[in-house]
């Protein structure tokens, strides 16, 4: 089946430790994107890729990285220089179609990751 | 930046009971995008909007893209428990060099039986 796949579901971090979060797609979707949420509360945009290659900067970026080296993938990692990273994790993907920096085609989301400090 | 407001932030409805939430901008979307999340789970699109004026139904679910261009509402019919969960409205930005989603800041529906 077509579809988003965020690893792990659950995730401890130690103080001064860095994590990986993984976000794979098999949709061919050209941008990807991540989000945090904190406890009810909505989405903040931390990193996205619209290509191969490619990233920007999203409202609250610092303490984060990502990489864009495959289509389908978009790994985040969370520095040890995120002071506050107990949050929930979302990646999402979008088609390119209509235009791959114009398109309006919605982004489909994976599943989250839930990231706790130790 | 551009913000959209959802209203009612909460509500607590009836089995049964029909539901209705709007999304307003003080910019012009030419697109919206309406999700649900539930609890411990990524959102799942419901419906997309893509043109002003633009009545969409997906089963008990109607969105309407408002004249304005500036609004987009969401209604549930006859709502059943598994409604339950925050709905978010969305609407793409750009930036010249990409495209982004702005979200609402969601309503969370209950419901009690």
């Amino acid at each position: 089946d077509g579809g988003i796949t965020q690893s792990p579901k659950y995730l401890f971090r130690k103080e001064g430790q860095n994590v990986t979060l993984s976000c794979e797609q098999n949709l061919n979707h050209d941008a990807m994107y991540w989000y945090r949420q904190d406890p009810g509360q909505g989405l903040r945009l931390i990193y996205y890729s619209q290509i191969v290659n490619d990233f920007q900067k999203g409202d609250i970026a610092e303490g984060y990285s990502v990489s864009r080296e495959k289509k389908e993938s978009f790994p985040l990692t969370v520095t040890s220089a995120q002071k506050n990273p107990t949050a929930f994790y979302l990646c999402a993907s979008r088609s390119g179609t209509g235009g791959l920096f114009y398109s309006n085609q919605p982004q489909h989301f994976g599943d989250g990751t839930r990231l706790s400090i130790l | 930046g551009q913000q959209l407001n959802q209203s009612p932030q909460s509500m607590f409805i009836q089995e049964g009971e029909d539901v209705s939430m709007n999304c307003t901008s003080s910019s012009i979307f030419n697109t919206w995008l309406w999700y649900k999340q539930d609890p411990g789970e990524g959102p799942v699109l419901l419906i997309a909007l893509y043109k002003a004026g633009e009545l969409t139904s997906n089963g008990r679910l109607t969105a309407q893209f408002g004249i304005t261009r500036k609004d987009s509402f969401l209604n549930i019919s006859a709502s059943i428990p598994s409604d339950v969960g925050i709905y978010f409205c969305a609407g793409p930005t750009y930036t010249g060099t990409a495209s982004k989603l702005t979200f609402g800041t969601g309503t969370r529906l209950q419901v009690t039986l």
